[in-house]
């Protein structure tokens, strides 16, 4: 089956840091792309999003290109920010769905960025 | 202003009670959906919905029901036959499509404790 496979946390970095988070997946042909982020307490926020092999998707300062060949879509942001700590989720969406849009996600990783 | 909300923020159940968490949408969207997240992991999906008065399991089902009576909305009982219901809700909603159109927008999540 589907599977999303992103490193654990968590990542502790200084304000300014270059961050990237790293995402794999394991699906039939090409599946949908997605990172959210859900700050403490709260829902989860669509981040970006890439639906078709070697589109980027950015948002924020953050960015994800879908790799195919690497069957990757690792998140990165060139100057963290404090407020960036929160949990990162990496998920894919199917690209046959026989059992409706259901999102399949990695186990997220922390962010703490530290003044 | 569109949107998910689920009520209440917090819930707390006690052994042997039913308890049914809210989840309403303005989005005009088909499909609804409802996760579970435990503590450091990912969401898991217990139930979704692509068109009204139809519902299908997800991969933890057992333990929750749910209806689909209106469009807007999709409540998840927590039925005392789940035995670890300890965890944070989240609704989400999307279109029934592909690419742009399948992004899961998610609500505020529901907190519930076992007392």
């Amino acid at each position: 089956g589907d599977s999303v496979t992103q490193m654990e946390g968590p990542v502790t970095l200084s304000e300014e840091a270059f961050l990237t988070i790293n995402c794999t997946y394991t699906a039939t042909g090409y599946p949908s792309l997605f990172w959210y982020v859900q700050y403490p307490g709260e829902g989860l926020q669509l981040l970006l999003k890439a639906t078709k092999a070697d589109d980027k998707g950015s948002n924020k300062g953050f960015e994800a290109t879908y790799r195919k060949e690497t069957t990757s879509f690792h998140l990165e942001k060139g100057s963290v920010q404090v407020s960036d700590s929160a949990v990162y989720f990496c998920a894919l969406s199917p690209m046959i769905k026989a059992a409706g849009n259901k999102l399949t996600f990695g186990g997220g990783t922390r962010v703490l960025v530290k003044p | 202003d569109g949107g998910i909300t689920q009520s209440p923020k917090y819930l707390f159940r006690k052994e042997g009670q039913n308890v049914t968490l809210s989840c309403e949408q303005n989005l005009n969207h088909d499909a609804m959906y409802w996760y579970r997240q435990d503590p450091g992991q990912g969401l898991r999906l217990i139930y979704y919905s692509q068109i009204v008065n139809d519902f299908q399991k997800g991969d933890i089902a057992e333990g929750y029901s749910v209806s689909r009576e209106k469009k807007e909305s999709f409540p998840l009982t927590v039925t005392s036959a789940q035995k670890n219901p300890t965890a944070f809700y989240l609704c989400a909603s999307s279109i029934v499509g592909r690419g742009d159109k399948e992004t899961q927008y998610f609500g505020p999540g529901t907190r519930l404790l076992v007392l």
